[in-house]
């Protein structure tokens, strides 16, 4: 039972390039996040999805765009990086209200 | 808006306890309490619903006053392995469960 993938664990790229970020579950969870990770700001998110087909805004949702095409799926995309997007990037999915996330291993990307 | 822990951070010794707090300016329904290491995932240590209940994890339990829009984690007898930063989640009462993080505490439990 791998849980929480994300895909790549490391990766640079240049101002104004774009990329995706993968997330993948295997526990069926119909919740799942994008966080990203600062120094002294904790995690912020990003945008979440709650089901299958359903995106909705974090609290940082601006350069950044997500797609849940398959309930298991959650994408991330930067269409053009920005230095201040150099962060470590975290995946985590719910079952539900109350329930516990699970998270993944992290992406660090570095922008230059 | 993010929830505020105190303190941002703490040195223990092995054996010695800590509280860790979390306040929200809004209506809770739920308090989220991770901890992670450096370099790793967050992980999962408990979640307390709204009705002021109190939860326990061998020595690691948490209290949630809802009229103060509060939680506290307690750490007793606190070890090595304790160490790491601790953040506190919160969800507010309506719509769906979006988990807004703090800014963490950071826990040092040194010999």
């Amino acid at each position: 039972n791998a849980g929480v993938t994300q895909t790549p664990k490391f990766r640079v790229l240049k101002t104004g390039q774009s990329m995706t970020l993968l997330c993948a579950q295997d526990m069926n969870h119909e919740y799942m996040y994008w966080y990203r990770q600062d120094p002294g700001m904790g995690l912020r998110l990003i945008h979440y999805s709650v089901g299958e087909g359903t995106t909705a805004k974090g609290e940082v949702p601006d350069g950044y765009n997500v797609s849940r095409l398959k309930k298991q799926n959650f994408l991330l995309g930067l269409e053009s990086a920005a230095p201040s997007q150099t962060s470590v990037y975290f995946c985590a999915s719910s079952q539900g209200r109350g329930s516990e996330a699970f998270f993944g291993q992290g992406t660090r990307l570095t922008v230059v | 808006q993010q929830p505020v822990q105190s303190p941002q951070a703490v040195i223990l010794r092995e054996g010695e306890d800590a509280v860790i707090n979390c306040s929200s300016s809004k209506a809770l329904y739920s308090v989220h309490w991770y901890r992670q290491k450096h370099g790793e995932a967050p992980v999962f240590l408990m979640i307390l619903l709204k009705g002021g209940e109190q939860k326990g994890h061998d020595k690691i339990s948490a209290s949630f006053n809802e009229k103060k829009q509060q939680s506290s984690l307690y750490l007793t007898a606190s070890q090595l392995s304790y160490s790491g930063t601790y953040f506190c989640g919160t969800s507010n009462s309506g719509g769906y469960q979006k988990v807004t993080f703090g800014t963490g505490t950071k826990l040092q439990v040194i010999p």
